[in-house]
């Protein structure tokens, strides 16, 4: 199973909008509605944003979304704030052999 | 509040055990799903394999043959044992809430423990 496929890095300013995408197959991403989003800072765990395509949990700020089609999900930053630089990992369940997928990886930069 | 703390060495022989325990406060681990995870040095997310509430095990077909899970519930712990590991196995590892079937994502996630595979 490969990892899912993410763009290595992306940029925007302050208050706009920033998308990264997160590309598998139809035996992934494709085939369930469980992709789940990942927040990291340097030295830090990982924190959930989305679960379930578009589920954000509770106390995550609704500047963050969530969304797929076909085999790609996308998580969507509204409103870029500087503290939203940081490393962002896409997770998929891929059936019962091999349930979770993870992306390469994003790195979010704020100009 | 959900909190998870791993504990293990720092360092580890190569070709031996790798031993990590997770151990769980503010929620029982007979309630949810458990994982462990790992994050090589400047590379991405890997899913090592889940521990269900009910006891039974998944693993990531590129470990299956050197993992394996156990837990202990009297302490509300759950831990990872890695054999014959290389340099490969640096990382650092994660246990995390989540991973069984109805608990498709990872919401609760230890500091982390970086194991350091030395020849």
């Amino acid at each position: 199973q490969s990892a899912l496929t993410q763009p290595r890095s992306v940029s925007g300013s302050p208050g706009q909008s920033v998308s990264i995408s997160c590309t598998g197959t139809s035996s992934d991403v494709g085939g369930y509605n469980y992709v789940s989003w990942y927040q990291q800072y340097p030295g830090n765990a990982p924190q959930l944003l989305i679960s379930d395509v578009t589920v954000r949990p509770s106390g995550v700020p609704d500047r963050f979304s969530g969304s797929k089609s076909g085999s790609t999900a996308s998580l969507t930053i509204s409103g870029l704030q500087a503290e939203d630089e940081a490393e962002y990992f896409c997770a998929s369940f891929a059936g019962y052999r091999h349930p979770f997928l993870f992306g390469t990886g994003t790195t979010v930069s704020v100009l | 509040q959900v909190q998870l703390q791993e504990s293990g060495p720092g360092v580890v022989k190569s070709s031996d055990p790798l031993s990590l325990t997770c151990s769980v406060s503010g929620g029982s681990i007979f309630s949810h799903s458990w994982s462990w995870l790992r994050q090589a040095p400047g590379k991405g997310l890997e899913w090592i394999g889940y521990l269900s509430k009910g006891g039974t095990t998944n693993y990531n077909p590129s470990f299956k043959t050197r993992v394996a899970f156990s837990s202990d519930t009297s302490k509300n712990q759950f831990s990872l044992r890695l054999t014959s590991v290389t340099a490969a196995d640096t990382a650092v590892y994660y246990c995390a809430r989540g991973g069984a079937f109805g608990d498709f994502s990872f919401d609760y996630w230890g500091r982390g423990a970086l194991v350091t595979v030395s020849s």
